[in-house]
């Protein structure tokens, strides 16, 4: 059963610092990633996908990296505003076709 | 292209009452995969349709369930409703293969009294 875990469950941080995210999947067998980002009471909105022949994803001051092997992807962003709080998830398809595993998610807060 | 559109937004429904929410997918999707939110359990998968077939089921009692049209719109309905039904449901879309980014709508908060 692949479970998905989040590390930090929150974080902290003043504007401007650069930051990491990481997720970590038992089964690594998977066909991709995908981070969201989640604000308090909405929607998911999808940031980054990233295929497992992939390494790496990049758009705007997010990056993500995925090393199928050991398990990890972690999501990178730089420079980080007040606007970036919200929770961060990462998900990855288990099973056949569309369904979702998700993980706990990081509650990131930028300070001003 | 119009993103996920869920409705209504917001229910408040009372114990026992049935409730029926709606999920339009991007155009051309043909995906619609229904997931709950709560505080304890976090995001859980409820069921997956395409081209108007249940292609996936989470761990949810037969109180659950959907239906997808030919428009590939879909809906959710939850019978007998409890307390702990009380959620967040969202939708997402995708065009139906593991390989496919999923867009999600923006919710349906359910509160049951």
């Amino acid at each position: 059963k692949q479970e998905v875990t989040q590390i930090p469950a929150a974080l902290s941080v003043p504007e401007g610092e650069n930051l990491v995210l990481n997720c970590s999947f038992t089964d690594s067998a998977i066909y991709n990633l995908q981070w969201f980002r989640q604000d308090p009471g909405k929607g998911l909105t999808s940031l980054l996908l990233i295929q497992s022949s992939q390494r790496e994803q990049t758009s705007g001051r997010l990056n993500a990296s995925l090393d199928k092997s050991s398990g990890r992807s972690t999501l990178y962003i730089a420079a980080s505003q007040p606007g970036d709080s919200a929770t961060y998830l990462c998900a990855v398809p288990t099973g056949t076709a569309s369904k979702l595993t998700f993980g706990t998610g990081t509650r990131l807060q930028v300070t001003l | 292209k119009a993103g996920v559109t869920q409705t209504p937004r917001y229910l408040i429904k009372t114990r026992g009452q049935q409730v029926t929410l709606s999920c339009s997918p991007i155009s051309g999707h043909r995906s619609v995969s229904w997931y709950q939110q709560t505080p304890g359990q976090g995001l859980q998968f409820l069921f997956e349709y395409f081209s108007e077939t249940q292609r996936n089921k989470g761990n949810f009692p037969g109180r659950f369930s959907g239906r997808q049209f030919s428009n590939s719109r879909s809906e959710m309905n939850v019978s007998t409703l409890e307390l702990g039904d009380s959620a967040l449901y969202l939708c997402a879309s995708s065009g139906g293969n593991q390989a496919h980014e999923q867009y999600f709508g923006p919710g349906t908060r359910l509160t049951v009294t």
